[in-house]
């Protein structure tokens, strides 16, 4: 059962490189999130997709740039890495909207450095 | 004023303490409630919904105040294995989006 499946784990970058965070599900699910989270803090919505071929702004998604070819697949870009963008970074998904009993269902994570 | 507010903590417990957690929203608009368990350095994981009777789910029971807009968790009987951070979430009628609280640690020892 993969349910989410991030990649990479782990990354540290330099200060102006680009990287895309993977995400793909095998849960056939429509609604795809992407979060961040800071040391002690809760996580904030990135970017957003109902299904494959949009996608919506969260709280945060200045630096950001996310795409939604296929259902499975929900990619994260950062452009020119900034230090303000270490965090660790969480791709969720859901069938439907995330109402009663339709939990978002989340990956490992990618720790992300940036240096 | 946050979205939706928790108490930090950490809350420190033995082992069979009853704890509780409390959570404020503040959007009124408010429809589904959950309580999220994340383990350090892990994912957040559904614990349960939070429905407007009051819900249990073993030692673990949610309630809810839409008067006052809080909502709450409460853990009977604790074990070490119930030391994480619990998240109250939010999701406001008619958005495809979840508001996470920053969390409650909970530390329980022997």
């Amino acid at each position: 059962n993969a349910g989410v499946t991030q990649t990479p784990k782990f990354r540290i970058l330099k200060i102006g490189q680009s990287m895309t965070l993977q995400c793909t599900q095998d849960m056939n699910h429509n609604y795809m999130y992407w979060y961040r989270q800071d040391p002690g803090m809760g996580l904030k919505l990135i970017y957003y997709s109902v299904g494959a071929g949009i996608t919506d702004k969260g709280e945060v998604p200045n630096g950001y740039n996310v795409s939604r070819s296929t259902t499975e697949d929900f990619p994260l870009r950062l452009e020119l890495a900034a230090p303000s963008q270490t965090s660790v970074y969480f791709c969720a998904s859901s069938y439907y909207p995330p109402t009663d009993n339709q939990p978002q269902h989340f990956g490992d994570g990618t720790r992300l450095s940036i240096l | 004023r946050k979205e939706v507010e928790q108490d930090p903590g950490p809350f420190n417990v033995p082992e069979g303490a009853t704890v509780a957690f409390n959570c404020t929203y503040s959007n009124s608009a408010s429809q589904s409630f959950f309580w999220y368990r994340q383990d350090c350095r892990k994912e957040p994981k559904l614990l349960m919904s939070v429905y407007s009777s009051g819900n249990e789910d073993g030692r673990f029971t949610a309630q809810l105040n839409r008067a006052s807009q809080y909502i709450s968790l409460l853990i009977r009987d604790s074990k070490l294995s119930d030391s994480a951070t619990y998240l109250c979430v939010v999701n406001t009628y008619n958005t495809d989006k979840l508001i996470f609280g920053t969390g409650t640690r909970l530390q329980v020892f022997p």
